[in-house]
């Protein structure tokens, strides 16, 4: 069964920081994985979608990588600003269904 | 935004009545998917659809059933509403299983007392 784990669970920066979100499976027979963020209370907003084949994805000030042999993943958030305070999921597509992480929530202090 | 709309987006319902959430797309995905979202267990797959009339379960299934008569809607029912099933409801769509992205709705907050 594949099980996904986000490191860490909670992170709070001063606003500027460079920094990473980390992402673990354990199966690598994976289509894809997607990251997302969500905000209290709201819906789970796309970020990122990384192919099996691909090993990274940009948009904006977010790159994300995949080692998809050593099952990891990592969401790098360049600059980061308080509108970037939320939770971060990761989730992993093999077929049928999309496995998720607990999630990591990140606060931004101005 | 997707056009992803979930009705209700907030339901209190009592222990033994028979609850139906919607969800509607405006894409045209043929696949659709309902999942429940709890603290210390995440978001977990109920049931999904890859087309009309066409379903399958998930891994948390057990209490709830679907149906599709619509590429557009994916109703999500629980026949007797028990305290455990206290949950935030999401939907999603994609256009394919492997390949694609998956976009959510606003989510359901179902409270049964």
């Amino acid at each position: 069964k594949q099980e996904v784990t986000q490191i860490p669970a909670a992170l709070s920066v001063p606003e500027g920081e460079n920094l990473v979100l980390n992402c673990s499976f354990t199966d690598s027979a994976i289509y894809n994985l997607q990251w997302f963020r969500q905000d209290p209370g709201k819906g789970l907003t796309s970020l990122l979608l990384i192919q099996s084949s691909q090993r990274e994805q940009t948009s904006g000030r977010l790159n994300a990588s995949l080692d998809k042999s050593s099952g990891r993943s990592t969401l790098y958030i360049a600059a980061s600003q308080p509108g970037d305070s939320a939770t971060y999921l990761c989730a992993v597509n093999a077929g049928n269904m999309l496995t998720f992480g607990g999630g990591t929530r990140l606060m931004v202090k101005p | 935004d997707a056009g992803i709309t979930q009705s209700p987006r907030h339901k209190v319902t009592e222990t033994g009545t028979p609850v139906t959430l919607r969800c509607h797309q405006t894409e045209n995905h043929r696949y659709m998917y309902w999942y429940r979202q709890d603290p210390g267990h995440g978001l977990r797959l109920i049931h999904y659809s890859y087309g009309v009339k066409d379903t399958d379960k998930g891994e948390v299934s057990d209490g709830y059933s679907v149906s599709r008569s619509k590429t557009e809607d994916f109703l999500l029912t629980l026949e007797s509403a028990t305290s455990s099933q206290t949950s935030v409801y999401f939907c999603a769509i994609s256009k394919s299983q492997e390949n694609t992205e998956a976009f959510f709705g606003q989510g359901t907050r179902l409270t049964v007392v």
